[in-house]
């Protein structure tokens, strides 16, 4: 199992460019989410979803949408970059039963945005 | 939402315990305490979770009061390796009911020789 990947690792973009983060989850999970970390700071919920076709708002959602077209994918898009965007973006994903919502994280895709 | 609290950051040396406690005054009946620790560049890890009473696993321990508006995570003799930011959780996993998680500013281990 490759558990959670993230698709690029790092990425500089120029303000007001548009760009998609891809996550990918190989454990059957019905729950994925997308978080941003700034520097020194903990993680906030941008976006999540709770089965293929769903998506709904977490903490800090303006500026990203997210799509959940297949299961096993949760893709997270900026249509218009700003450099407050510039963060470390973390996908995870969970499944309700057992620990509940245990979570998994990916590696992380380190965002600058000039 | 419950919210939490936590040191913003502890200092301890190798070989001793270390307690940090989390207040969640707020918590809801259904809602389940759940620990993460995260090293630099990487993300979160789940360490232990419980309801009530008293957890242990291989890596930790987590005591919870019977009023449960707070919680410790205790690390037995600790290492260099365990220097990391530790975050607690307190609720139910996200749901279309808009319920969600957060984790807060975390508390900031630093463990030296």
């Amino acid at each position: 199992n490759a558990g959670v990947t993230q698709t690029p690792k790092f990425r500089v973009l120029k303000t007001g460019q548009s760009m998609t983060l891809l996550c990918a989850q190989d454990m059957n999970h019905e729950y994925m989410y997308w978080y941003r970390q700034d520097p020194g700071m903990g993680l906030r919920l941008i976006h999540y979803s709770v089965g293929e076709g769903t998506t709904a708002k977490g903490e800090v959602p303006d500026g990203y949408n997210v799509s959940r077209l297949k299961k096993q994918n949760f893709l997270l898009g900026l249509e218009s970059a700003a450099p407050s965007q510039t963060s470390v973006y973390f996908c995870a994903s969970s499944y309700l039963a057992g620990r509940r919502g245990e979570q998994y994280f990916g590696p992380g895709t380190r965002l600058t945005v000039t | 939402l419950a919210k939490t609290t936590q040191p913003i950051s502890m200092d301890s040396y190798e070989g001793q315990e270390v307690n940090i406690t989390c207040s969640h005054n707020n918590i809801a009946t259904n809602d389940y305490i759940t620990w993460y620790q995260q090293f630099p560049s990487q993300g979160p890890r789940f360490i232990i979770q419980g309801y009530k009473t008293k957890v242990t696993n291989e890596v930790a321990s987590l005591f919870i009061p019977a009023d449960r508006k707070s919680s410790t995570l205790s690390l037995p003799r600790v290492s260099l390796s365990d220097t990391a930011v530790y975050y607690c959780l307190v609720g139910v996993p996200p749901d279309n009911a808009g319920n969600m998680l957060t984790f807060g500013g975390g508390t900031r281990l630093m463990v030296k020789p």
